[in-house]
């Protein structure tokens, strides 16, 4: 089966950085997804990463390692509105997506 | 441009009784997927179809079916509800069900409790 593992929780203050990491281990690997989710809601793409190397989007950036089998996903400038669920998913060798249980990250003031 | 719906919302359901929950998106994409997400475990699919006509079975396919008689709907069924089923579910699209910047976007869930 498929292993994604990453943190359950992390706090922040708003206006810092906080990094989210996720190590994988796939049969086969096809690239990795970041998603956000807030409570209640459908889980909304952020990020995709099939090479090594940071792909940066606005506040938020994610880093692929292959090698390592390790990602992160970075937010900067935190909002209020960053407070969510924020999921990790590989797609393997079948192309299909496989998740992580979700980080809960809180923004306090 | 609605995306993807999914109806019921919410569904409280007795365990026996057997529960379609329907799903359908306007973007023309050729594969389409169901998850369900519970607390802890995040999200796992339950079946997949990469085009009209064909479905596959994913990670957690037991007691659960599904038909994909056309590209825009992907019904689930629960031929006999039990109480293990009890979660969210999500419905989920993609352009291509292949590789590259295949990203799949999500439905807005139905909440599914079985008594």
């Amino acid at each position: 089966g498929q292993n994604i593992d990453q943190p359950t929780e992390m706090t922040a203050t708003e206006g810092a950085i906080v990094q989210i990491n996720c190590t994988y281990q796939t049969s086969g690997f096809n690239g990795l997804f970041w998603y956000q989710q807030h409570a209640g809601e459908a889980p909304t793409f952020l990020s995709y990463n099939v090479l090594d190397g940071l792909e940066e989007k606005g506040r938020f950036s994610s880093f692929l390692s292959r090698s390592k089998g390790y990602s992160y996903l970075l937010l900067k400038e935190l909002q209020m509105k960053d407070s969510a669920s924020y999921l990790c998913a590989v797609r393997d060798g079948d192309y299909k997506l496989s998740f992580g249980a979700g980080t809960t990250v809180t923004v306090r003031a | 441009i609605a995306g993807i719906t999914q109806a019921p919302t919410s569904q409280i359901l007795a365990a026996g009784r057997r529960m379609t929950l329907r799903c359908t998106q306007d973007m023309r994409h050729n594969a389409m997927y169901w998850y369900r997400q519970d607390l802890g475990l995040g999200l796992r699919l339950i079946h997949y179809s990469n085009t009209a006509g064909t479905t596959g079975k994913g990670e957690v396919p037991d007691g659960y079916s599904v038909s994909r008689a056309n590209t825009d709907d992907f019904p689930l069924t629960l031929a006999s509800a039990v109480p293990s089923q009890t979660s969210v579910y999500f419905c989920a699209s993609s352009d291509s069900g292949g590789g590259g910047t295949d990203t799949q976007y999500f439905g807005p869930g139905t909440r599914l409790t079985v008594l």
